[in-house]
């Protein structure tokens, strides 16, 4: 079954603004990654990170993650136009590496 | 851009009739996925490979078959479409990484079937 579940479905903000979206996931995992999707386009990963890091920054991005709360989360700072997409968390299945996605959470970024 | 070629991006067929979807890499990357994305499921694991003829089942493989014969192509087989099969199929590669984990994946950019 999925791992992950984002929160909130959607957001929608200025641009300008941080866009902050969370990720719960239910086992243990060793590695959480951040992915992209612009409409009618394939998913982009943006980062990766690893259990035994707390937090990982990519230019405007920023992702935490808390195992003990088995909880993630992606900061879009200053965002833009271009920033408009859906956002997935994906983390391993169960005693397993292949990746799982959640459903996203729908960013619109206005101007 | 990863190089990653989905064949047909569109396809539109009628219940009950076979349907291939092609996945065609460059990279060289040793795994490949099918997942399918319906709203409000994100994307559910259909079958993927890890190596050529070597294939295993995802969480939605009722319906889907595969074949891999060579390490760039990567096949989905609807034998009897259903229009229940009426999704977005996406195709992904990765290698596998020193960590142990599957390591970052890269996308296709999707092949949209409907089956009426």
């Amino acid at each position: 079954s999925q791992q992950g579940e984002e929160d909130p479905q959607a957001l929608s903000i200025q641009e300008g603004e941080n866009a902050t979206m969370n990720c719960s996931y239910k086992t243990s995992i060793n590695n959480l990654q951040w992915y992209r999707q612009n409409s009618g386009r394939g998913l982009v990963h943006l980062i990766l990170i690893r259990s035994n890091e707390r937090e990982k920054h990519s230019g405007r991005l920023r992702v935490t993650l808390d195992t003990s709360k088995k909880s993630s989360s992606l900061l879009i700072t200053a965002s833009r136009a271009a920033d408009t997409a859906s956002y997935f968390c994906a983390t391993p299945y169960v005693n397993d590496y292949k990746l799982s996605f959640g459903a996203g959470t729908t960013v619109t970024v206005r101007a | 851009d990863a190089g990653i070629t989905q064949s047909p991006r569109h396809k539109v067929t009628e219940t009950g009739t076979p349907v291939t979807l092609r996945c065609h890499q460059t990279e060289n990357h040793r795994y490949m996925y099918w997942y399918r994305q319906d709203p409000g499921h994100g994307l559910r694991l259909i079958h993927y490979s890890y190596g050529v003829k070597d294939t295993d089942k995802g969480e939605v493989s009722d319906g889907y078959s595969v074949s891999r014969s060579k390490t760039e192509d990567f096949l989905l087989t609807l034998e009897s479409a259903t229009s229940s099969q009426t999704s977005v199929y996406f195709c992904a590669i990765s290698d596998p990484g020193l960590a142990g984990d599957t390591g970052e994946l890269f996308f296709g950019e999707g092949s949209r079937l409907t089956v009426l």
